[in-house]
């Protein structure tokens, strides 16, 4: 059946870094891949999305990177901030949203 | 502009009460969407509705029932509440911006207790 996975439910960064957070897709006929934030107490938030014919798509201090050939996507996060402190969500769409299980995001001092 | 509004916030029932839960949004979307998330997990799809007038199940609606009630409103509702079902509650919308894309936006949540 479909489903949204990700590698790793715990990353540690150091303010300023940069981070990386990834995740394994298998539906093939999605046509768009979205990353959400989810601060504590709060519902998710839009990040940024990919159109399933691209491989790369920049925002503002975020990057999304697509490898359709393995089915990965992932979210780089430049210089990273306190602020960035949270939870991450991929998410795949083709008539509907479906979310992967998430990766919390802590940012050392 | 309110966005996505979900009533009520929290709410205590006993296992074989009923109760609806109520979502509206404000943007003129077409799709909107029902997630319940647990603690340690993703969100899960329960239902969605792609446009008035149309339900689809998702990937948990065993325990739930919705009405699309007009473009506005999407109701969830728990006809007999199980324990099973105490999760957070969201609702979402989205529209397909000109451009492409995806953009959904979720209501603050509802926090349900059955016990």
């Amino acid at each position: 059946g479909e489903s949204v996975g990700l590698h790793l439910p715990t990353l540690s960064v150091q303010e300023g870094d940069n981070s990386i957070i990834n995740c394994a897709y298998s539906n093939s006929a999605s046509d768009y891949f979205i990353w959400y934030k989810q601060e504590s107490g709060k519902g998710p938030q839009f990040i940024i999305d990919i159109r399933s014919n691209m491989d790369k798509r920049q925002g503002q201090r975020v990057t999304v990177l697509l490898n359709k050939t393995v089915k990965h996507l992932s979210l780089q996060i430049a210089a990273t901030q306190p602020g960035d402190s949270a939870v991450y969500f991929c998410a795949e769409r083709d008539d509907k949203i479906i979310f992967g299980k998430g990766t919390r995001l802590h940012i050392l001092p | 502009n309110a966005g996505v509004t979900q009533t009520p916030k929290f709410q205590v029932l006993k296992t074989g009460q009923s109760m609806t839960l109520q979502c509206a949004q404000d943007m003129n979307h077409n799709s909107m969407y029902w997630y319940r998330q647990d603690p340690g997990m993703g969100l899960r799809l329960i239902y969605y509705s792609a446009s008035e007038g149309t339900t689809d199940k998702g990937e948990v609606p065993n325990g739930y029932n919705v009405s699309r009630l007009n473009k506005r409103e999407f109701s969830l509702r728990l006809e007999s509440a199980a324990p099973s079902q105490t999760s957070v509650y969201f609702c979402a919308s989205s529209v397909i911006p000109r451009g492409g894309g995806t953009e959904a936006f979720f209501g603050q949540g509802t926090r349900l207790t059955v016990v």
